[in-house]
């Protein structure tokens, strides 16, 4: 049982380049949740799916898409990466929409 | 101001040593609390769910007050193994809409 697993553990683009962080998790959980977390601003809701085929924008969606490809796997797409986008990127999962079980992090630069 | 306010840190305690942290919530419609741990460089991990008449686990124990939107955690004998970073959650709109406090970091020194 592997939990939430994210791909890729590390990447560094160039401005304007796209780029896909796949996410998936093995509870049968019908939420999942892309957060960013930046020094001292704590995690940030980029975007959240409460169950299969359903998406909406958390805090901070600007320059970033999401697709709920089936109840395991919630991705997040930069279309033009940017720098301010330089962050650590956590997905997470909650059966009921409250505790959150996250993965690992993908720690991405924008130079 | 932002939606959940944490005490800054860092919190610098000997080993055994009580330590509280404080948190304040603006939207009075939130419906479930939490804390999380984070250790340095990876993910946040829930250490407990935070209930209306307060609740205890172990040494650590969390307190809701809804009138004043404060929450707390006490932790009590603190170990060197508490030392990390401690979020305040608050989730809004069903459950789905998940605010984090910026965290507060806690050394714990032998």
């Amino acid at each position: 049982n592997a939990g939430v697993t994210q791909t890729p553990k590390f990447q560094v683009l160039k401005t304007g380049q796209s780029m896909t962080l796949q996410c998936a998790q093995d509870m049968n959980h019908n939420s999942m949740y892309w957060y960013r977390q930046d020094p001292g601003m704590g995690l940030r809701l980029i975007y959240y799916s409460a169950s299969e085929g359903t998406t909406d924008k958390g805090e901070v969606p600007n320059g970033y898409n999401v697709s709920r490809l089936n109840k395991r796997e919630f991705s997040l797409r930069l279309e033009s990466a940017a720098p301010s986008q330089t962050s650590v990127y956590f997905c997470a999962s909650s059966e009921n929409g409250y505790e959150q079980y996250f993965g690992p992090g993908t720690r991405l630069t924008v130079t | 101001r932002k939606e959940v306010e944490q005490d800054p840190g860092p919190f610098n305690v000997p080993e055994g040593a009580t330590v509280a942290f404080n948190c304040t919530y603006s939207n009075s419609a939130s419906q479930s609390f939490f804390w999380y741990r984070q250790d340095c460089r990876k993910e946040p991990k829930l250490l407990m769910s935070v209930y209306s008449s307060g609740n205890e686990d172990g040494r650590f124990t969390a307190q809701l007050n809804r009138a004043s939107q404060y929450i707390s955690l006490l932790i009590r004998d603190s170990k060197l193994s508490d030392s990390a970073t401690y979020l305040c959650v608050v989730n809004v709109d069903g459950g789905f809409k998940t605010i984090f406090g910026a965290g507060t970091r806690l050394f714990v020194k032998a």
